[in-house]
This record gives C-alpha cells, structure tokens and sequence, in this order.
C-alpha cells in the first residue's frame, strides 16, 4: 500500500487537457514542498518532470505544471500529446528520512 | 551527460544475498546524494534507500531495513547496494538515482536499471 495515493488511471484526448492528483497524510504532502513528480514510458526509466511542487527541470515542456492544495498535490499536462502516454508518479517524503511513491497513474491519450 | 549505469542484478534463491553496483559520471559523484528505488514486473515505484553525499547518512524503506545496506565508493564514483536474507517480494528491476545535495528528493536523474529474481 503506497503512503500517496493516486488515481489509477486517468485519459484525455490529443490538445485537452489532464490533471492527475496525489493525497498524503498531514504529516507528509503537506508539511513540506518536496514533493516531485516522474513520467514512466514502457520498458524505461523514470523521468524527473516537476520538483518541490512547483518546479521544471530545464528541458521538460512547460505543458507539464505542479500544483498543490490543502494534502493533495496535482500534475497538470495541458496541450496533450500522443507522446505523453505514460505512467506518472508522485514522491514525497513520508519522514524526515523515508520517502514514498504513490501508486502510479497510467495516462491514456484517446 | 550524467549517466548512471546499474549493474549486478541476476537470478539468486530466497535467502540468498546479491551485491548491486551504481557507476556514476558526468557530475561531482561526491556532492550529491543517492538512492536506489525499486519497480517489481507491472507494479509501482518503491524507494529503498539513500546515502549522504559524504556516506554519514543512510536511509532504507522498512520492507529492506536489517537486510540491505547501502554504501559508495566516492574514490570510484560507485554506489552500492548489498542485499542480504532476499525473498521473492525483493523481485524487481532496481534503479539507481542522483538526488540534491544534502536531500532525498527529488531524483533528478536514473540509470536504465538492473532486474533482480529471487526464486528458487
């Protein structure tokens, strides 16, 4: 059982667009402003895509955007493209020296 | 180019014990910490642990504590990750990652992975 939970599954079509969203506990999500998010293609690596909440690492498509509200952090990709078919996950830390992943969501683009 | 480049993953039986390996380049291996995280076939994500950038630090998940240790070669550019008392829910494709500085989060960059089974 992931410590962030997220939608198993979320789709969208080519140009709308999608938010996925991941909810800790108080202690977690909340209190801090580490939480990340990472892209997952099949068969390879994860991607680093948005850091403490908010940011983009230099190259990623300022399509994707990181928010966050109350315990629940969000993931926007606004503009969808085939390309960003995927599975994405959400990180944060559960402890001062422990860190979660929530469950993954699998993006389909129709 | 940062590149990461796992290696030591196989096939052991449940008790068993297996040694990854992490070589790092293309950054100051040194000032940065690291972590492993692992993925089992078509499941999630699972951080396992993580070093401080000087190896005064280490961290581990409480499904590995007591069994793996975590440890880097900062003369080698190489981390570590022994693996001891291993089951089959230890199945995985195991990543290693670059983390900040004097962070856990985010990992801001992963190798390809090497697959561990633990089966008999």
């Amino acid at each position: 059982q992931s410590a962030l939970t997220q939608p198993a599954s979320v789709s969208g079509s080519p140009g709308q667009s999608i938010t996925i969203s991941c909810t800790g506990t108080f202690s977690d999500v909340v209190h801090d402003n580490y939480v990340s998010w990472y892209q997952q293609h099949p068969g390879k690596a994860p991607k680093l895509i948005i850091y403490d909440v908010i940011n983009r690492p230099s190259g990623v498509s300022n399509r994707f955007s990181g928010s966050k509200s109350g315990n629940t952090a969000s993931l926007t990709i606004s503009g969808l493209q085939p390309e960003d078919e995927a599975d994405y996950f959400c990180s944060s830390y559960t402890s001062s020296t422990t860190v979660g992943f929530g469950g993954g969501t699998k993006l389909t683009v129709l | 180019e940062v590149q990461l480049v796992e290696s030591g993953g196989g096939l052991v039986q449940p008790g068993g014990s297996l040694r990854l390996s992490c070589v790092a380049s293309g950054f100051t291996f040194d000032n940065y910490a690291m972590s492993w995280a692992r993925q089992a076939p078509g499941k999630g994500l699972e951080w396992v642990s993580g070093i401080s950038y000087n190896g005064g630090g280490t961290y581990y998940a409480d499904s590995v504590k007591g069994r793996f240790t975590i440890s880097r070669d900062n003369s080698k550019n190489t981390l570590f990750l022994q693996m001891n008392s291993l089951r089959a829910e230890d199945t995985a494709v195991y990543y290693c990652a670059k983390n900040p500085v004097r962070a856990l989060l985010p990992f801001d960059y992963w190798g390809r992975g090497t697959l561990v089974t633990v089966s008999s």
